[in-house]
């Protein structure tokens, strides 16, 4: 199974910081990585897919890079809103999908 | 626009089975070749994939679960279902279903049942 390491677990950061968050897969999964915002009490919301892909209806501060085995999410801008848990998943292989651990972006 | 929905009984004892069923709306399981599936997330902790039925009927399952768990698809009814067996309190998670094209990010997700396992 291709395992999806995310680092790191959690995160502070402050309105209008700038923030990158990294997930590393097991093995080459090309560019099949998306991202994923979760806030409390709701399903995950998609970010971006295909590595760097922007969800139509979610604001160009989120952008995703990367291939292989190594991919970044990053956000130029903190916004407010943006404060939640962020999850990388990798869909090259067969289900069960695998999700990275999390990290959880709190303001400082 | 697809709509899912999950539905069960959200209090089971240990040792029983859960079981849960997510009913797909605004268009027909059968038209879509997706990967449907079911995520749980313990409370406080991360997102893991219980398993998957393709619209064929193929499933797939995560391994650590594979003993316990049986997932379907009844295309009559427009819905996939979820029965875990011999459930513990480790079991006790919010159940999303959700679905994905094969290479394709999840992009339909259920709102998410809790389904708490005690005596």
């Amino acid at each position: 199974d291709i395992q999806m390491t995310q680092s790191p677990s959690s995160l502070s950061a402050s309105v209008g910081d700038r923030v990158t968050i990294t997930c590393r897969a097991s093995q080459s999964i090309r560019s099949y990585v998306n991202w994923y915002q979760q806030k409390p009490g709701k399903a995950p919301k998609l970010l971006i897919y295909a590595a760097s892909s922007l969800q139509s209806g979610v604001p160009s501060r989120f952008s995703g890079s990367g291939s292989g085995t190594d991919f970044t999410l990053t956000i130029s801008s903190l916004q407010p809103e943006d404060f939640a848990t962020y999850y990388c998943q990798q869909s090259y292989s067969t289900p069960p999908d695998t999700f990275g651990q999390g990290t959880k972006l709190e303001i400082k | 626009q697809l709509q899912l929905q999950e539905s069960g009984p959200g209090l089971v004892k240990p040792s029983e089975t859960l079981s849960l069923t997510c009913t797909v709306s605004g268009g027909s399981i059968n038209s879509f070749s997706y990967y449907w599936g079911w995520i749980r997330q313990p409370p406080g902790k991360g997102l893991e994939c219980i398993g998957n039925v393709y619209y064929s009927g193929i499933t797939y399952y995560n391994p650590s679960l594979k003993s316990r768990v049986t997932i379907s698809v009844d295309t009559s009814k427009n819905q996939f279902s979820l029965k875990l067996t011999s459930v513990a309190a480790a079991d006790t998670a919010v159940y999303y279903c959700a679905g994905r094209a094969p290479f394709g990010p999840i992009d339909y997700w259920g709102q998410g049942t809790l389904v708490t396992v005690s005596s």
